[in-house]
């Protein structure tokens, strides 16, 4: 159980366009998804966090008008990064949580962005 | 920001046990402390957690001291497939996590 997959797990577009990436929780309904960013040989960035029915939440320096989040469902939730340009290739990863007082938040596999 | 501080690298034969240590001075009295790992090119997968208590499962064994100011991630049998980026990590009060560098354990045969 827990299982958390992402689509796609790899894109690669050209500078301007915009690209959407989906986080969904297969087997449980997360009533929170964080998105994060990493680039090579650095650590995870909390981006956002995602609540199903509201809106995102954005970490201090990230654009929302850039990294739109919607969490349509409790089990799925899209990033669509805007007019991307080659500073925003990187490794985006979602992860779904259930909720409680300790409950785990449990990853995707990652989607690797490449802006030409 | 990540409230916790681990060694950048730690290596351990394969068949022994990895001790990997974790200081969370500043751990307020309802955070938990997690465990991931993360593996080159894949999303982190979760390892463990507690609170206050020791725990184990299949996987490992969290060692919380009595002032929660550090814990250690025991893994009791390394094999080669444990090679991966550890990140000890605080669950803050908006249940976010905030990753600091984590170690990377070099598992060798």
């Amino acid at each position: 159980g827990a299982v958390v997959s992402q689509h796609p797990s790899w894109v690669i577009c050209k500078s301007g366009t915009s690209v959407k990436i989906e986080c969904r929780s297969l087997d449980f309904q997360a009533t929170t998804m964080f998105w994060y960013r990493q680039f090579p040989k650095q650590s995870l960035m909390l981006m956002a966090t995602s609540n199903e029915g509201s809106k995102a939440t954005y970490e201090q320096g990230v654009e929302k008008d850039k990294f739109l989040i919607n969490h349509a469902s409790l089990t799925l939730s899209t990033l669509t990064v805007t007019s991307a340009h080659p500073e925003d290739s990187s490794f985006y990863i979602c992860s779904a949580r259930v909720g409680g007082d300790a409950e785990t938040q449990y990853f995707g596999p990652g989607t690797r962005l490449l802006v030409l | 920001d990540a409230k916790t501080t681990q060694p950048p690298s730690m290596d351990c034969a394969e068949g022994r046990a990895a001790n990997l240590p974790c200081n969370h001075s500043t751990i307020s009295g309802n955070e938990y402390v997690y465990w991931y790992r993360q593996i080159h090119s894949q999303g982190p997968q979760y390892i463990i957690h507690g609170l206050k208590n020791n725990e184990t499962n299949e996987m490992a064994s969290l060692i919380i001291t009595e002032d929660r100011k550090s814990s250690t991630l025991i893994l009791p049998h390394a094999t080669l497939r444990d090679t991966a980026v550890y990140y000890c990590i605080l669950e803050d009060n908006f249940n976010k996590f905030y990753f600091g560098s984590g170690t990377k354990l070099n598992v060798k045969p």
